[in-house]
């Protein structure tokens, strides 16, 4: 069974910081993989979708790569707000489906 | 935008009752989800539906049932509420199975 990991679990770091965010997952055959960003309280919002047969994807500030042999995937924010505050989520999809087996999630702090 | 829109955000209810939790979303989307996330336990898949009067059971569909009678709309039904039914639910739809998933803002539901 696909298990996904988010280390760290919690991570706060002061505003203009570059920080990287990581997930792992056990089964690497995978067909995609995808970011959310989680506020307090509401749903999900998507991020970046990332396809098994690429290595990268980038929106804004945002950078995500996906190293599936390795079953690690990154989340790269760049000059971080504290807008940027939120939970950050991982899911990998797989299976005929595609259906998403989500992390437990980073809470990410940025302080101003 | 792909809008997926929850009828509901706040929603308390007694136990027994029968709750109807209703998702609709605007861009002719093929699949549809729903999910329970909780403290701890994350986001839990309770069914899915491929199409129009199709549906699958999820990870824990024990307790509740669907019904997509039209393409554009996904219920979810507890047909006698309980207290271990309190939750965050939230309603997601993709194209297909190889594009991303778009969430819904959520319906936080109380049951006493």
């Amino acid at each position: 069974k696909q298990e996904v990991t988010q280390i760290p679990a919690a991570l706060s770091v002061p505003e203009g910081e570059n920080l990287v965010l990581n997930c792992s997952f056990t089964d690497s055959a995978i067909y995609n993989l995808q970011w959310f960003r989680q506020d307090p309280g509401k749903g999900l919002t998507s991020l970046l979708l990332i396809q098994s047969s690429q290595r990268e994807q980038t929106s804004g500030r945002l950078n995500a790569s996906l190293d599936k042999s390795s079953g690690r995937s990154t989340l790269y924010i760049a000059a971080s707000q504290p807008g940027d505050s939120a939970t950050y989520l991982c899911a990998v999809g797989a299976g005929s489906a595609r259906q998403l087996t989500f992390g437990s999630g980073t809470q990410l702090t940025v302080l101003p | 935008d792909v809008k997926v829109t929850q009828s509901s955000r706040y929603l308390v209810k007694r136990t027994g009752e029968k709750v109807f939790l209703e998702c609709v979303q605007d861009m002719d989307h093929e699949n549809m989800f729903w999910y329970r996330q909780d403290p701890g336990l994350g986001l839990r898949l309770i069914y899915f539906s491929y199409d129009v009067k199709m549906k699958e059971k999820g990870d824990i569909p024990e307790g509740y049932s669907v019904s997509r009678e039209k393409k554009e709309r996904f219920s979810l039904i507890l047909e006698s509420a309980s207290t271990n039914q309190t939750s965050m639910y939230l309603c997601a739809s993709r194209r297909g199975r190889d594009y991303g998933y778009t969430f819904g803002s959520g319906t936080r539901l109380t049951v006493v």
